[in-house]
């Protein structure tokens, strides 16, 4: 298993602002997963950041309002760029451990945003 | 993209009693994985399905998997009100690289005392 933390747990912003979500693993991991939960809605995964290489953006997400950092094998931060209400989601971090064909994702504790 | 819808989207039952939650998927996969959200916080694991399974126990929690039917459920017996959560369902396979999940929509199951 792992453990995952993430700073900060919520934060209110205000319209135009960014705000850099951090994500800790207690252990090294190749790949980590950032996921949106707009609220009443499921899961959707934004990206996946990989040690060493660029993240890789799902349909619909950029790097401009999503830029993500990954400088080693145990942390990873994403930013939420000039941010507008509908913004306002969960954010959740989460890595793979296991083989690859049956992995079992752990998931931070999430990141609540409110953008004014 | 969403793959899994579920039903019911909320589920509301007394304690004991137990509850019965359904996902199905469009593609093939290689694993579906049940999660449990409390209080929109983040997602607790509850149990792992590979695509050549089709059945797995873990305590109170039952799934199943019937991949001609491209569909799983999640029973959770003897039901207690610290089962009150949403339950997703997520998928892995090959197309979207195994790791990267796509989740349902959920299910929001109540337990009354």
């Amino acid at each position: 298993s792992a453990v995952i933390s993430q700073k900060p747990s919520r934060d209110i912003c205000q319209r135009g602002t960014s705000l850099t979500i951090q994500c800790q693993v207690d252990s090294q991991v190749t790949m980590m997963f950032w996921y949106r939960q707009q609220p009443g809605q499921s899961l959707t995964l934004i990206a996946t950041a990989n040690q060493g290489s660029e993240a890789t953006y799902e349909s619909g997400f950029v790097i401009d309002k999503f830029p993500i950092s990954r400088p080693n094998l145990t942390f990873s931060t994403l930013t939420v760029s000039n941010m507008s209400p509908e913004d306002s989601s969960i954010y959740l971090c989460s890595v793979a451990i296991g083989d690859r064909s049956t992995d079992t994702q752990y998931f931070g504790p999430g990141t609540r945003l409110t953008v004014l | 993209s969403q793959q899994g819808e579920e039903d019911p989207q909320a589920l509301s039952i007394q304690e004991g009693e137990n509850a019965t939650m359904n996902c199905s998927y469009k593609t093939s996969i290689n694993n579906l994985q049940w999660y449990r959200q409390n209080s929109g916080r983040g997602l607790v694991h509850l149990i792992l399905i590979r695509s050549n399974e089709r059945e797995k126990h873990s305590g109170r929690l039952r799934v199943t998997l019937d991949t001609s039917k491209k569909s799983s459920s999640l029973l959770i017996t003897a039901s207690r009100a610290a089962d009150t959560a949403s339950y997703f369902c997520a998928t892995g396979s090959a197309n979207t690289g195994f790791q990267k999940l796509v989740f349902g929509t959920g299910t929001r199951l109540l337990v009354s005392p």
